[in-house]
Protein backbone atom coordinates (compact mmCIF):
# COMPACT_ATOMS: atom_id res chain seq x y z
CA UNK A 1 0.00 0.00 0.00
CA UNK A 2 1.68 3.26 -1.10
CA UNK A 3 2.21 5.96 1.81
CA UNK A 4 2.92 9.27 1.07
CA UNK A 5 4.44 11.66 4.05
CA UNK A 6 5.12 15.63 3.55
CA UNK A 7 7.85 16.84 5.94
CA UNK A 8 8.27 19.39 7.43
CA UNK A 9 4.29 19.60 8.26
CA UNK A 10 4.54 23.54 8.61
CA UNK A 11 6.90 26.04 7.54
CA UNK A 12 7.43 29.64 8.44
CA UNK A 13 10.12 32.01 6.41
CA UNK A 14 10.39 35.23 6.09
CA UNK A 15 9.13 36.92 2.43
CA UNK A 16 11.74 36.42 -0.37
CA UNK A 17 13.45 33.53 0.76
CA UNK A 18 13.87 30.81 -0.95
CA UNK A 19 12.38 27.33 -0.01
CA UNK A 20 12.24 23.79 -0.31
CA UNK A 21 9.00 21.05 0.08
CA UNK A 22 9.74 17.15 1.02
CA UNK A 23 7.65 14.45 -0.51
CA UNK A 24 8.54 10.76 -0.21
CA UNK A 25 6.32 7.46 -0.73
CA UNK A 26 7.09 4.16 -0.32
CA UNK A 27 6.31 2.32 -3.24
CA UNK A 28 8.92 3.32 -6.21
CA UNK A 29 5.89 1.97 -8.91
CA UNK A 30 4.23 5.15 -9.49
CA UNK A 31 3.33 7.17 -13.54
CA UNK A 32 3.02 10.04 -12.25
CA UNK A 33 3.37 12.42 -9.09
CA UNK A 34 1.42 15.95 -8.61
CA UNK A 35 2.06 18.66 -6.57
CA UNK A 36 -1.55 20.81 -5.35
CA UNK A 37 -2.00 24.27 -3.61
CA UNK A 38 -4.82 24.34 -1.24
CA UNK A 39 -6.03 27.11 0.06
CA UNK A 40 -8.10 27.08 3.91
CA UNK A 41 -11.25 25.65 2.83
CA UNK A 42 -11.40 25.53 -0.55
CA UNK A 43 -10.33 23.16 -3.51
CA UNK A 44 -7.56 21.73 -5.29
CA UNK A 45 -5.22 23.99 -7.46
CA UNK A 46 -2.50 21.77 -9.81
CA UNK A 47 0.90 23.04 -9.45
CA UNK A 48 3.06 20.86 -11.45
CA UNK A 49 2.59 17.27 -12.82
CA UNK A 50 5.84 15.07 -13.04
CA UNK A 51 5.59 12.48 -15.55
CA UNK A 52 7.57 8.78 -14.04
CA UNK A 53 9.60 8.94 -16.69
CA UNK A 54 10.65 13.14 -16.13
CA UNK A 55 13.18 14.09 -13.49
CA UNK A 56 12.02 17.53 -13.28
CA UNK A 57 9.27 20.00 -14.00
CA UNK A 58 8.89 23.95 -13.56
CA UNK A 59 6.36 26.36 -13.67
CA UNK A 60 7.39 30.16 -13.00
CA UNK A 61 9.29 29.95 -8.98
CA UNK A 62 8.40 26.59 -8.69
CA UNK A 63 10.38 23.43 -9.87
CA UNK A 64 9.25 20.38 -9.38
CA UNK A 65 11.77 17.09 -8.82
CA UNK A 66 11.37 13.35 -9.01
CA UNK A 67 13.62 10.53 -7.81
CA UNK A 68 11.80 7.56 -8.28
CA UNK A 69 14.28 5.29 -6.96
CA UNK A 70 14.82 6.92 -3.92
CA UNK A 71 11.05 7.35 -3.33
CA UNK A 72 11.17 11.06 -3.24
CA UNK A 73 9.93 14.12 -5.01
CA UNK A 74 11.10 18.20 -3.50
CA UNK A 75 9.01 20.95 -4.55
CA UNK A 76 11.29 24.43 -4.78
CA UNK A 77 9.98 27.73 -4.20
CA UNK A 78 12.32 30.72 -5.18
CA UNK A 79 11.97 34.38 -4.00
CA UNK A 80 8.76 33.41 -1.86
CA UNK A 81 5.96 36.02 -1.05
CA UNK A 82 3.11 36.32 0.78
CA UNK A 83 0.33 35.26 -1.67
CA UNK A 84 2.37 32.10 -1.43
CA UNK A 85 0.85 30.90 1.97
CA UNK A 86 -0.86 27.95 1.45
CA UNK A 87 -1.09 24.27 2.04
CA UNK A 88 0.98 22.09 -0.27
CA UNK A 89 -0.02 18.73 -1.32
CA UNK A 90 1.86 15.90 -3.01
CA UNK A 91 -0.07 13.10 -4.46
CA UNK A 92 1.50 10.03 -5.98
CA UNK A 93 -0.56 8.71 -9.16
CA UNK A 94 -0.64 4.62 -8.96
CA UNK A 95 -2.20 1.81 -10.97
CA UNK A 96 -3.00 -1.60 -10.30
CA UNK A 97 -6.01 -1.47 -12.14
CA UNK A 98 -7.28 0.16 -15.76
CA UNK A 99 -7.99 3.23 -14.20
CA UNK A 100 -5.46 4.90 -11.74
CA UNK A 101 -5.44 6.71 -8.33
CA UNK A 102 -3.38 9.35 -6.34
CA UNK A 103 -2.29 8.97 -2.72
CA UNK A 104 -1.79 12.00 -1.17
CA UNK A 105 0.34 13.40 1.88
CA UNK A 106 -0.54 15.25 4.79
CA UNK A 107 0.33 18.59 3.05
CA UNK A 108 3.14 21.07 4.43
CA UNK A 109 1.35 24.34 5.59
CA UNK A 110 3.19 27.48 4.28
CA UNK A 111 3.31 30.58 6.10
CA UNK A 112 5.41 33.60 4.52
CA UNK A 113 5.22 36.54 6.45
CA UNK A 114 6.08 40.08 4.97
CA UNK B 1 -8.37 26.16 -19.37
CA UNK B 2 -11.22 23.00 -19.21
CA UNK B 3 -12.31 23.02 -15.47
CA UNK B 4 -14.63 20.15 -13.47
CA UNK B 5 -17.66 21.75 -12.20
CA UNK B 6 -19.09 20.51 -8.84
CA UNK B 7 -22.58 21.46 -6.89
CA UNK B 8 -23.10 22.89 -5.14
CA UNK B 9 -20.26 24.07 -2.76
CA UNK B 10 -21.99 23.51 0.21
CA UNK B 11 -24.79 21.09 1.19
CA UNK B 12 -25.97 20.73 4.78
CA UNK B 13 -28.50 18.01 5.44
CA UNK B 14 -29.69 16.13 8.16
CA UNK B 15 -28.41 13.19 9.57
CA UNK B 16 -29.68 9.54 7.40
CA UNK B 17 -30.96 11.70 4.95
CA UNK B 18 -30.03 10.56 1.38
CA UNK B 19 -27.40 13.54 -0.78
CA UNK B 20 -26.43 13.47 -4.21
CA UNK B 21 -22.71 15.59 -5.06
CA UNK B 22 -22.66 16.49 -8.83
CA UNK B 23 -19.52 16.85 -11.25
CA UNK B 24 -19.09 17.51 -14.67
CA UNK B 25 -15.76 16.41 -15.65
CA UNK B 26 -13.83 17.97 -18.76
CA UNK B 27 -16.13 17.07 -21.56
CA UNK B 28 -13.02 14.67 -23.98
CA UNK B 29 -12.19 12.99 -20.37
CA UNK B 30 -12.77 9.10 -20.02
CA UNK B 31 -11.73 8.29 -16.21
CA UNK B 32 -13.83 10.15 -13.71
CA UNK B 33 -12.99 9.67 -9.39
CA UNK B 34 -14.02 11.07 -6.18
CA UNK B 35 -11.99 11.87 -3.27
CA UNK B 36 -13.00 13.22 0.44
CA UNK B 37 -11.23 15.15 2.71
CA UNK B 38 -12.34 15.24 6.30
CA UNK B 39 -11.29 18.45 8.10
CA UNK B 40 -7.86 18.35 9.19
CA UNK B 41 -7.04 15.55 7.77
CA UNK B 42 -5.46 13.91 4.32
CA UNK B 43 -7.29 13.67 0.80
CA UNK B 44 -8.52 10.00 0.65
CA UNK B 45 -9.54 8.20 -2.75
CA UNK B 46 -12.97 7.13 -3.20
CA UNK B 47 -13.43 5.61 -6.44
CA UNK B 48 -12.69 5.48 -9.97
CA UNK B 49 -14.90 5.15 -12.72
CA UNK B 50 -14.07 3.74 -16.06
CA UNK B 51 -16.84 3.05 -18.89
CA UNK B 52 -19.81 3.07 -16.66
CA UNK B 53 -18.35 1.31 -13.87
CA UNK B 54 -16.12 1.08 -10.94
CA UNK B 55 -12.90 0.54 -11.44
CA UNK B 56 -11.54 0.53 -8.15
CA UNK B 57 -13.24 1.40 -5.01
CA UNK B 58 -11.54 1.83 -1.57
CA UNK B 59 -12.91 0.51 1.96
CA UNK B 60 -14.76 3.85 2.50
CA UNK B 61 -16.93 3.21 -0.21
CA UNK B 62 -18.79 0.88 1.27
CA UNK B 63 -22.80 0.28 0.79
CA UNK B 64 -24.31 3.63 1.83
CA UNK B 65 -22.30 4.95 -1.28
CA UNK B 66 -22.73 4.42 -4.84
CA UNK B 67 -21.72 6.43 -8.33
CA UNK B 68 -23.24 7.32 -11.49
CA UNK B 69 -22.89 9.17 -15.05
CA UNK B 70 -26.43 9.36 -15.33
CA UNK B 71 -25.84 10.99 -18.87
CA UNK B 72 -23.15 11.75 -21.54
CA UNK B 73 -21.65 14.62 -19.02
CA UNK B 74 -22.57 15.17 -15.50
CA UNK B 75 -20.85 12.41 -12.67
CA UNK B 76 -22.79 12.01 -9.60
CA UNK B 77 -22.24 10.59 -6.06
CA UNK B 78 -24.33 9.36 -3.73
CA UNK B 79 -24.71 8.97 -0.20
CA UNK B 80 -27.90 7.06 0.85
CA UNK B 81 -28.44 7.55 4.46
CA UNK B 82 -25.71 10.04 5.65
CA UNK B 83 -24.12 9.60 9.18
CA UNK B 84 -22.43 12.59 10.70
CA UNK B 85 -18.91 11.27 9.85
CA UNK B 86 -19.59 11.49 6.20
CA UNK B 87 -19.41 15.22 7.19
CA UNK B 88 -16.06 16.41 4.66
CA UNK B 89 -15.41 17.72 1.44
CA UNK B 90 -15.73 15.86 -1.81
CA UNK B 91 -13.54 16.36 -4.94
CA UNK B 92 -14.40 15.47 -8.34
CA UNK B 93 -11.79 14.97 -10.69
CA UNK B 94 -11.19 13.78 -14.01
CA UNK B 95 -8.22 12.28 -16.48
CA UNK B 96 -8.04 11.49 -19.72
CA UNK B 97 -6.20 8.66 -19.55
CA UNK B 98 -6.38 5.74 -16.22
CA UNK B 99 -2.28 4.93 -16.70
CA UNK B 100 0.68 6.05 -18.60
CA UNK B 101 0.94 8.09 -20.48
CA UNK B 102 -1.18 10.25 -18.12
CA UNK B 103 -1.48 13.67 -18.06
CA UNK B 104 -2.65 13.94 -14.40
CA UNK B 105 -5.92 14.42 -13.14
CA UNK B 106 -8.05 17.83 -12.83
CA UNK B 107 -9.62 18.64 -9.58
CA UNK B 108 -13.09 20.17 -9.01
CA UNK B 109 -13.43 22.89 -6.42
CA UNK B 110 -14.94 20.54 -4.04
CA UNK B 111 -18.46 20.43 -2.34
CA UNK B 112 -18.40 20.86 1.33
CA UNK B 113 -20.89 18.39 3.20
CA UNK B 114 -22.42 19.32 6.16
CA UNK B 115 -24.11 16.54 8.12
CA UNK B 116 -26.27 17.55 11.64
Amino acid sequence: KQEVTQIPAALSVPEGENLVLNCSFTDSAIYNLQWFRQDPGKGLTSLLLIQSSQREQTSGRLNASLDKSSGRSTLYIAASQPGDSATYLCAVGSYNTNAGKSTFGDGTTLTVKP
Amino acid sequence: EPEVTQTPSHQVTQMGQEVILRCVPISNHLYFYWYRQILGQKVEFLVSFYNNEISEKSEIFDDQFSVERPDGSNFTLKIRSTKLEDSAMYFCASSLRGGPPNYGYTFGSGTRLTVV
